[in-house]
């Protein structure tokens, strides 16, 4: 069946970074992208960004542009999300999601995303 | 950035009663509006997408209405398992901005 599986959880000290591993399974990667959304306790739900699964391309939400990166891999099926320079605000829940409707040129958040990775806590310590 | 605002915060409701949730947007978005559905140490669910398309296997009960900057949820006959967290989200424009959620209890 289609799923997205996660990496385990992290506990990272403050200007440390993290890489999020999402493996996808059940469909051909490179027909669909990857968001990535995040949970904390204070901002609530954030959307942070996707990527292709055809050819890499990316958008980020500004707020996270220049911190983070998204990156796939297409021989092994797996998205990665690297978050740079951690602060304790980065404490959070991050969730990858499937994005059923891409181009070559956009993937489009219009129509929702259809299936969800597990989510991989994250704990930044000071 | 695209502020979504949530009403009611939270509510409480019986079985077979019919809920409504509002999300207002500080914008016009048109009818780029989702509306997902949590449960406790679980990831989203999509329900509605564009505003009043039900996702494919969401029971007929979840309806979505409007367009420009008011939006509503409706849960017609509530169900027990419809209990949990919902969240509207703006795909207008970057940043595609989430509610702050509106908590159900079943009564």
């Amino acid at each position: 069946q289609v799923q997205l599986v996660q990496s385990g959880a992290e506990v990272k000290k403050s200007g440390a970074s993290v890489i999020v591993s999402c493996e996808a399974s059940g469909y051909i990667f490179t027909n669909y992208g990857i968001t990535w959304v995040r949970q904390g306790p204070r901002q609530g739900l954030e959307w942070m960004g996707w990527i292709s699964g055809y050819n890499g391309k990316t958008e980020y939400a500004q707020k996270f542009q220049g911190r983070v990166t998204m990156t796939i891999d297409t021989s092994t099926n797996t998205a990665h999300l690297e978050v740079r320079s951690l602060k304790s605000d980065d404490t959070a829940v991050y969730y990858c999601a499937r994005v059923p409707h891409c181009s070559s040129t956009k993937c489009y958040m219009e129509n929702g995303v259809d299936v969800w990775g597990q989510g991989t806590t994250v704990t930044v310590s000071s | 950035d695209i502020q979504m605002t949530q009403s009611p915060s939270s509510l409480s409701a019986s079985v077979r009663d019919t809920v409504t949730i509002t999300c207002r947007a500080s914008q016009n978005i048109g009818g780029y509006l989702n509306w997902y559905q949590q449960k406790p140490g679980k990831p989203p669910n999509l329900l509605i997408y564009a505003a009043s398309t039900l996702q494919t296997g969401v029971p007929a009960r979840f309806s979505g209405s409007g367009s420009g900057t008011d939006f509503t949820l409706t849960i017609s006959s509530l169900q027990p398992e419809d209990f949990g967290t919902y969240f509207c989200q703006q795909t207008d424009r970057n940043p595609y901005t989430f509610g702050r959620g509106t908590k159900v209890e079943i009564k």
